[in-house]
């Protein structure tokens, strides 16, 4: 199994302030590496896959980084919106497994 | 507009099973890549399994394995998951979530799409 790593556990910002999270996979392959934002009581939301490719509807302050085997999300200038909880994955090669990391809130300062 | 409506909150006791099913619309499931990540309260997300299109397989995580079961019914569009043999710290909030990308009709190594979720207590 894939084993993730997540860096800091939480984080508390200002609207404005820019914020990096990192993630640690056990095997490093960008195409099957994801990043999304939850809010409390709701489903999950796809913010990045493929380390760096952002999807549709997504703001353009949300940006996917890698170096290696570390995973980056990086929100430029935070807005009261994306206050929430983050969460990397990473698939397996073969077959087809995911994993997820254990989660970075991000809360008001 | 795909849509994923799961069924609602069920409670059951210890050593039980419960069925979730995910229904589609605006799609054709078998078109989506059906998946179920499950998450306790307070907790983070935890994958159960799905299907893969590179092997047409349904794959489940090992930790499941024996206890899990992910069908689709192609004529009401709607994906299930069972699990059977439950204990009370799978008290969880299950997802259903798809590989697709709609809008490209890529396969992601990623979830798109997520149903609402569906409520599980299980408690004696």
């Amino acid at each position: 199994d894939i084993q993730m790593t997540q860096s800091p556990s939480s984080v508390s910002a200002s609207v404005g302030d820019r914020v990096t999270i990192t993630c640690r996979a056990s095997q490093g392959f960008s195409s099957w590496f994801a990043w999304y934002q939850q809010k409390p009581g709701k489903a999950p939301k796809l913010l990045i896959y493929r380390a760096s490719s952002l999807q549709s509807g997504v703001p353009s302050r949300f940006s996917g980084s890698e170096s290696g085997t570390d995973f980056t999300l990086t929100i430029s200038s935070l807005q009261p919106e994306d206050f929430a909880t983050y969460y990397c994955q990473q698939a397996n090669s073969f077959p087809r497994g995911f994993s997820f990391g254990p989660g970075t809130t991000v809360d008001i300062k | 507009q795909v849509q994923l409506v799961q069924s609602g909150a069920e409670v059951k006791k210890p050593g039980t099973s419960v069925k979730v099913s995910c229904k589609v619309s605006g799609h054709t499931l078998t078109e989506l890549s059906m998946h179920w990540v499950r998450q306790s309260p307070g907790k983070g997300l935890e994958w159960m399994g799905g299907f893969n299109p590179e092997d047409g397989k349904t794959i489940y995580a090992q930790k499941f394995q024996g206890r899990v079961t992910m069908t689709e019914d192609t004529s009401t569009e709607t994906a299930y998951m069972e699990l059977s043999s439950l204990r009370s710290d799978e008290t969880a909030v299950y997802y259903c979530a798809t590989r697709r990308d709609i809008l490209t009709g890529d396969w992601l190594d990623a979830f798109d799409i997520w149903g609402q979720g569906t409520m599980v207590t299980v408690s004696s």
